[in-house]
This record gives structure tokens, C-alpha cells and sequence, in this order.
């Protein structure tokens, strides 16, 4: 068990820039989640798949965020026109097939939009 | 999802037993109570779940409420390891809303 992991830690852009973060879930989770992270707030849920699957987006998720993951192994979340309002700590769980079992969270992607 | 009300922040001494108060006077039937807990610089992690009766694991043991109104999440013996930010979350599993909502938790500050 290697952990949930993302890619990259740190990502800093100019506003208007795309950015694509990836996350590598447990290898045997079939559940991956996307919540993102501002300075003292709890994670805020983005989006949500089961295998390939997107079965849940919250309204938070604006037209200029897609989310993919496209063999229901890894996932992509891209960016695209940023804004500075962008500028949070991406984070991304994964957990098995039991509906009632434990997230475990990667250590997050900090985007920083200048 | 139902919502939880926690203390912003509490203070304990090390190596004394921690306390940490949730309300959920909301709370339904199906409604799991889930703990977690966010270190610095990292992505929160599980500490512990419950439905109706209390529960120990080896990080914490959780104390519900008989009318399940509320719960105490307790850390035996806490170290300065356990600062963090500690979230409780009702989880309704029942209707395939599997996802997690988090409220903005408990900052827990351990004095040596």
C-alpha cells in the first residue's frame, strides 16, 4: 500500500494559464473523490467516481473544471483559464467499495495563481 | 448532509486525555459519525467511526450520545503529534451519498 498520490505538490501559474493535476489512487480503490482546500476551511467536495464513472459534482465544479478518469485507475483534474480565486490546496481521496469505508487522502496539490 | 457543530479551537497539555465535543442534534437514523483529523501540510486521515455504540480503536476511542445528539471524540493520552484540525462529519450511506462534508473542525493545540 503505497498511498493516495499527487502530482504535482506545488503548482504556480499565471491567471488565464490551464493546469492538469494528476492522482494515483490505491492501487485496489474503486471510489476516487477531488475536494479542494482553502486557508482555514475544512476540504470543500469537488467531484467524485466510481471506476470511470463521474457519478457526483458539486456546483463548486464551474465549466472550467473537468475531471477525468478515464480507466478507473488514475485521474486527471484540469484547469482550464485560471483565476485567482483558483488558488487553493487540491486534494484527492480514494477509498474501496464498501460505501461506509474510510477515505484516504493524498497530501495535496497547493495551486497558486498569481 | 446533517450538519455538526464543533468548538473552533481547544488547548490541552501533553500527555493528558483530550476531549472533543460534536453536536448533531440533526442527526438521522442512517447517519454514521465519522472522525478525522488534518495534520499540518497534509490531506486529512481517518480516525474513527461510529453509529450507535462507543467505539476504541488505537488512535481514539468515540463516546455517543444515547440519543445520539452528540459525541466525544477521545484521545487517551495525547502528544504533540496529535495537533491538528479535527473534523466530525455525519456519513448517510444509505442513499449512495458516500461522499464526505466537512464542517470547518476543531484546532487542537497540544502545550508541552
Amino acid at each position: 500500500d503505497t498511498g493516495v498520490s499527487q502530482d504535482p505538490r506545488h503548482k504556480i501559474t499565471k491567471r488565464g494559464q490551464n493546469v492538469t493535476f494528476r492522482c494515483d489512487p490505491i492501487s485496489e480503490h474503486n471510489r476516487l473523490y477531488w475536494y479542494r482546500q482553502t486557508l482555514g476551511q475544512g476540504p470543500e467536495f469537488l467531484t467524485y467516481f466510481q471506476n470511470e464513472a463521474q457519478l457526483e459534482k458539486s456546483r463548486l465544479l464551474s465549466d472550467r473544471f473537468s475531471a477525468e478518469r478515464p480507466k478507473g485507475s488514475f485521474s486527471t483534474l484540469e484547469i482550464q483559464r485560471t483565476e485567482q480565486g483558483d488558488s487553493a490546496m487540491y486534494l484527492c481521496a480514494s477509498s474501496s467499495r464498501d460505501p461506509n469505508e474510510k477515505l484516504f487522502f493524498g497530501s495535496g496539490t497547493q495551486l497558486s495563481v498569481l | 448532509d446533517a450538519k455538526t457543530t464543533q468548538p473552533n479551537s481547544m488547548e490541552s497539555n501533553e500527555e493528558e486525555p483530550v476531549h472533543l465535543p460534536c453536536n448533531h442534534s440533526t442527526i438521522s437514523g442512517t447517519d454514521y459519525i465519522h472522525w478525522y483529523r488534518q495534520l499540518p501540510s497534509q490531506g486529512p486521515e481517518y480516525v474513527i467511526h461510529g453509529l450507535t455504540s462507543n467505539v476504541n480503536n488505537r488512535m481514539a476511542s468515540l463516546a455517543i450520545a444515547e440519543d445520539r445528539k452528540s459525541s466525544t471524540l477521545i484521545l487517551h493520552r495525547a502528544t504533540l503529534r496529535d495537533a491538528a484540525v479535527y473534523y466530525c462529519i455525519l456519513r448517510d450511506v444509505d442513499f449512495g451519498n458516500e461522499k464526505l462534508t466537512f464542517g470547518t473542525g476543531t484546532r487542537l493545540t497540544i502545550i508541552p
